[in-house]
């Protein structure tokens, strides 16, 4: 069964807590993708990576941090620096191809991160 | 600049078609893509169409593209009551360079269907 896991489904932390949200594919896919979601708001692109051991800021990095050790796994970490981090993140990934052409983007089942 | 405007709700009767619309301000997109989702959930891809298609059918869905007016649609003919969800319209900009492997996303239709 091919796809995208994201775990927790729910996870509460105190505020100043660093946080690290799983996100694993087995769908072979190069790049991968962080998205939070706001209620009433759309996609908002955190960092994504292209490759292993390569990643880039999308429109919202600050307090955030990812690493990409692996094809399969591309972990995101809240920090105590991100002022608002109670969010829903949505863990993507897409085929990537040296031309740059971008393909659909399939997506994990989220992580509800709520921080008090 | 990239955005894509979409409008918040919808409310259909079950049985119905649903037409969400979709506009985009970026006239070099490649692909445009439809998502769903429901409540607590990922987004799940429906449908994507090709800048220089007019038309995609997909049983229950039919996506239009008006690229003179930048304007994107999705019908969903017969609609049910499972099909009350969230829907995205999202562009890519294909090989543009940087940022070309973003999404843009727009904040979402929220399709209510009354049984």
């Amino acid at each position: 069964d091919g796809g995208i896991t994201q775990s927790p489904k729910y996870l509460f932390r105190k505020e100043g807590q660093n946080v690290t949200l799983s996100c694993e594919q087995n769908l072979n896919h190069d790049a991968m993708y962080w998205y939070r979601q706001d209620p009433g708001q759309g996609l908002r692109l955190i960092y994504y990576s292209q490759i292993v051991n390569d990643f880039q800021k999308g429109d919202i990095a600050e307090g955030y941090s990812v690493s990409r050790e692996k094809k399969e796994s591309f972990p995101l970490t809240v920090t105590s620096a991100q002022k608002n981090p109670t969010a829903f993140y949505l863990c993507a990934s897409s085929i990537e191809t040296t031309s740059g052409v971008t393909y659909e983007q399939y997506f994990g089942p989220g992580t509800r991160l709520t921080v008090t | 600049g990239e955005d894509v405007e979409q409008s918040l709700f919808l409310s259909v009767r079950e049985g119905d078609s649903s037409v969400i619309n979709c506009t985009y301000t970026d006239s070099s997109s490649t692909y445009l893509y439809w998502y769903k989702q429901e409540p607590g959930a990922g987004l799940q891809l429906l449908t994507y169409i090709f800048s220089n298609m007019d038309m995609k059918q997909d049983q229950r869905l039919t996506v239009l593209l008006n690229k003179k007016d930048k304007h994107l649609s999705l019908r969903i003919a017969d609609t049910q009551t499972g099909d009350s969800a969230i829907y995205f319209c999202a562009e890519s900009m294909g090989d543009s360079g940087a940022g070309s492997y973003q999404l843009t996303f727009g904040k979402g239709t929220k399709l209510s269907v009354i049984p």
